[in-house]
């Protein structure tokens, strides 16, 4: 009963360097979303894919690049991080793009950026 | 545009006792409401969500939370505190047509014994 898959756990990156963050569900999900969660500030949706071959931005889309590779699979990619990007990062899927069916998250990625 | 406001960023209680958690919401729309739990280091559970049918709304774990229309509220209530509800609460409105989630910044509850 896995639902919503997130690897990797924690990663320390330097500044400048690349990562993809992996996120997979095996809940036959129309819909995933990547967020990220800083102190005080609750979750800010960074892109979300309504459906397989979509994706849109969000509210904070900057610094990000993302890839609906299947319908089970929504990845994350940091270019070229920054101290900025240090967060917590959930990705998240739902049957469809609709507030009538919740949203169902990971356990996150904790990405620190020094 | 909407926004939400999570009016404590904490809450202190003792185990037994009732759990308020406030929430005040603003919104273009005809919003739809939702409470989420994290616990430590894992994501958000959906505890429950307004859309438009009762006011009064369950959810899990004996959660309940009441739209309040004229005072744009949706506070989240607990007759009687557990130590297993010590976490993070997230306040969450949606355009009641959308699939775009406005997050409040949280109110951690603790649960003294």
């Amino acid at each position: 009963n896995a639902g919503v898959t997130q690897t990797p756990k924690f990663q320390v990156l330097k500044t400048g360097q690349s990562m993809t963050l992996q996120c997979a569900q095996d809940m036959n999900h129309n819909s995933m979303y990547w967020y990220r969660q800083d102190p005080g500030m609750g979750l800010r949706l960074i892109y979300y894919s309504a459906s397989e071959g979509t994706t849109d931005k969000g509210e904070v889309p900057n610094g990000y690049n993302v890839s609906r590779l299947n319908k089970r699979e929504f990845s994350l990619r940091l270019e070229s991080a920054a101290p900025s990007q240090t967060s917590v990062y959930f990705c998240a899927s739902s049957r469809q793009g609709s507030v009538e069916q919740p949203q169902h998250f990971g356990d996150g990625t904790r990405l620190s950026i020094l | 545009a909407q926004s939400v406001t999570q009016l404590d960023s904490h809450v202190s209680v003792s185990e037994g006792t009732p759990v308020l958690l406030r929430c005040n919401y603003s919104s273009s729309y005809s919003p739809s409401l939702f409470w989420y739990v994290q616990h430590p280091n894992k994501g958000l559970q959906l505890l429950l969500k307004y859309t438009s049918a009762a006011t009064l709304v369950k959810g899990i774990n004996g959660f309940e939370a009441e739209f309040k229309k004229s005072e744009t509220s949706f506070h989240l209530t607990k007759p009687s505190a557990h130590m297993s509800d010590a976490a993070e609460y997230f306040c969450v409105v949606s355009p009641h047509a959308g699939n775009m989630l406005t997050f409040g910044g949280g109110t951690r509850l603790m649960v003294k014994p």
